[in-house]
Parts: structure tokens; sequence; C-alpha cells
């Protein structure tokens, strides 16, 4: 894919399972969050997104978690899909024209 | 409603010349914003395009330069190609008016210098 580098952590798991993908920030002063999803050939799509005055939100399957004082963001997949395949990447601001993203995990979900 | 488009999808050039790429946004989107991708660095914040004005600014030489006009398309360009500047170029397009945060991506332009 178009976003995978050489050295891209993978998280292997298997369809049903739950996945979770971690990310460290490193601006205390970013207070808006986002995970971006990347398949191959794409460009990234907005999976879902985290304020700095939440420490958790659920969407569809999805769950961000904000840990701020560690610095810490994971993004939880229920029962991930072979579809959920994909890079995984979080990005930070505190100037919501301008993101700073992460290097990024690729997911593959073994059948 | 029709999504980011880019062209074109994948372009070489040669070292030393330039080459100019387009984004159109989606319909209503003010704000255009500008990532170059590599396996390397990965997604790196080149720059951001309100109302045709530059509102903010990565850390990429001067060779790197954009513009946007009164319809919200915008193109960026890249001068006096190297064979590092090789990379995926994506353009993301949102309301920017604060509220709305959500950013749209394009697929990209993948440049190759040889």
């Amino acid at each position: 894919g178009e976003s995978v580098g050489l050295h891209l952590p993978t998280l292997s798991v298997q369809e049903g399972d739950n996945s979770i993908i971690n990310c460290a920030y490193s601006n205390s002063a970013s207070d808006y969050f986002i995970w971006y999803k990347q398949e191959s050939g794409k460009g990234p799509q907005f999976i879902i997104d985290i304020r700095s005055n939440m420490d958790k939100r659920q969407g569809q399957r999805v769950t961000v978690l904000l840990n701020k004082t560690v610095k810490h963001l994971s993004l939880q997949i229920a029962a991930t899909q072979p579809g959920d395949s994909a890079v995984y990447f979080c990005a930070e601001t505190n100037n919501f024209n301008k993101f700073y993203f992460g290097s990024g995990t690729k997911l593959n979900v073994k059948p | 409603k029709a999504g980011v488009t880019q062209t074109p999808r994948y372009l070489i050039k040669t070292r030393g010349q330039q080459v100019t790429l387009s984004c159109s946004p989606i319909s209503g989107h003010r704000s255009v914003s500008w990532y170059q991708q590599t396996p390397g660095q990965g997604l790196q914040f080149l720059f951001e395009y309100f109302s045709e004005t530059q509102r903010n600014k990565g850390n990429f030489p001067g060779r790197f330069s954009g513009r946007q006009f009164s319809n919200s398309r915008s193109e960026m360009n890249v001068s006096t190609l190297e064979l590092g500047d090789s990379a995926l170029y994506l353009c993301a397009s949102s309301l920017g008016d604060g509220g709305n945060t959500e950013a749209f991506f394009g697929q990209g332009t993948r440049l190759t210098v040889v």
C-alpha cells in the first residue's frame, strides 16, 4: 500500500477478535486527536476523533481512549473483520488545520 | 457528493524539473491542506490554505509552494526536484471554520523523481 513503510509495526489478529492499536503523542498542548485508516492505494479515511476534555469516545465498532497523563491514545476495534486490514494513523493538533501524524500501525486480520 | 479529487494520480519527473499538483476539495469546503507521505518520514504537513491565503505552514524548504483559487481548488508546486521528493502527496479538505474539523483526504498523487 501507499503508506506502508519498511519498519511499520504490525498487529496481527484473528477475524472476530478485538484489536487495540496504540499511539503515543508528543505535544501536551494538543487538544484534538483523530484516528485515520489508510488502505492500499487510498488516502487516509477518518475513523473517529476525540477532544482533550474527554477520555473515551465510542463509534460503530470503534472506541478511542485518551490518557493525557501519559500522552497515550488507543483505538479499539471490536469484532475485527478482514476489511479492517489497513494502516492506522493517529493524528494530533492544537490548530485544527495543521495535524501531526504518528508513524502508523499495520493491522493484519487473519481469516 | 463528490470527494476530494487529486490530479494527476501518477507522475514521473527528472531531477531539477518542477511539478504542479492539483487538488479539488469537496464542494463547500474552504480549507485545503497538503501532506507528503514517505515510508521513512510518514505523513508530514506541508501547508494549509483557506480562502486563498496560506494559513499554516510546515517545515519544508521554499521549493515547496502552493496556492488556492477563489473556487477553493488548490495547487502545490515543487521546483528543482530532488530524488528525495519522491513521495505520495495528499491533500485534505475541510470546512476550515473551526467548528467541524473532519478532514477528507484525496487518493493522492504519486510523484517519482528519477
